[in-house]
């Protein structure tokens, strides 16, 4: 199974700044993602992170306030940029280490608190 | 649009008691269902993944169910224990070409010692 690491754990940011999420996998994968889970809430998909190309961006949510890197096939990163409290959330970054169809892993998220 | 409901939204009960966990979908197009269980603050640890042609997983003292014709899925959890309190979610991979699982939100159990 793959192996996701995120960094950082957790932060604290202050309003109006930006932050940036790394995630690390131990294997090459095709298909990686970047979550939300606001307090108390399920998961939402954020965007897909494409290889190469521009992330696909789910509805809601938009390239400017959350620009997403995809350097190869085995790191990503996702900014949240001039944060506000609202985003305060975990942010998770998820893989299908096979593509569609497969077991999805994710890494331990970022919890991020905006003040 | 899909969308995936769990049920129990809380649950509570005595070590030892067998349970199950709910979940129901309303587009039967998907690859597959998978299980997890988030425990506070962390990620989420996969638990069983069940194929879309398939009717069942197990993995120790846990099983899952899949009715993909009528939008349903059980978790059942053998001879529950302290460790196994947490938040269970339950997530379909849609299968028309949407990219991401679609999530329910979860379970939160709490087994009492």
């Amino acid at each position: 199974s793959a192996v996701i690491s995120q960094k950082p754990s957790r932060d604290i940011c202050q309003r109006g700044t930006s932050l940036t999420i790394q995630c690390q996998v131990d294997s090459q994968v095709t298909m990686m993602f970047w979550y939300r889970q606001q307090p108390g809430q399920s998961l939402t998909l954020i965007a897909t992170a494409n290889q190469g190309s521009e992330a696909t961006y789910e509805s809601g949510f938009v390239i400017d306030k959350f620009p997403i890197s995809r350097p190869n096939l085995t790191f990503s990163t996702l900014t949240v940029s001039n944060m506000s409290p609202e985003d305060s959330s975990i942010y998770l970054c998820s893989v299908l280490e096979g593509g569609r169809g497969t077991e999805a892993f994710f890494g331990q998220g970022t919890r991020l608190t905006v003040v | 649009k899909q969308e995936v409901t769990q049920i129990p939204a809380a649950l509570s009960v005595p070590e030892g008691e067998n349970l199950v966990l709910n979940c129901s979908f309303t587009d039967s197009a998907i690859y597959n269902l998978q299980w997890f269980r988030q425990d506070p603050g962390k990620g989420l640890t996969s638990l069983l993944l069940i194929q879309s042609s398939q009717r069942e997983q197990t993995s120790g003292r846990l099983n899952a169910s899949l009715d993909k014709s009528s939008g349903r899925s059980t978790l059942y959890i053998a001879a529950s224990q302290p460790g196994d309190s947490a938040t269970y979610l339950c997530a379909v991979e849609p299968g028309g070409g949407a990219d991401g699982l679609t999530f329910g939100k979860g379970t939160h159990l709490i087994i009492q010692p």
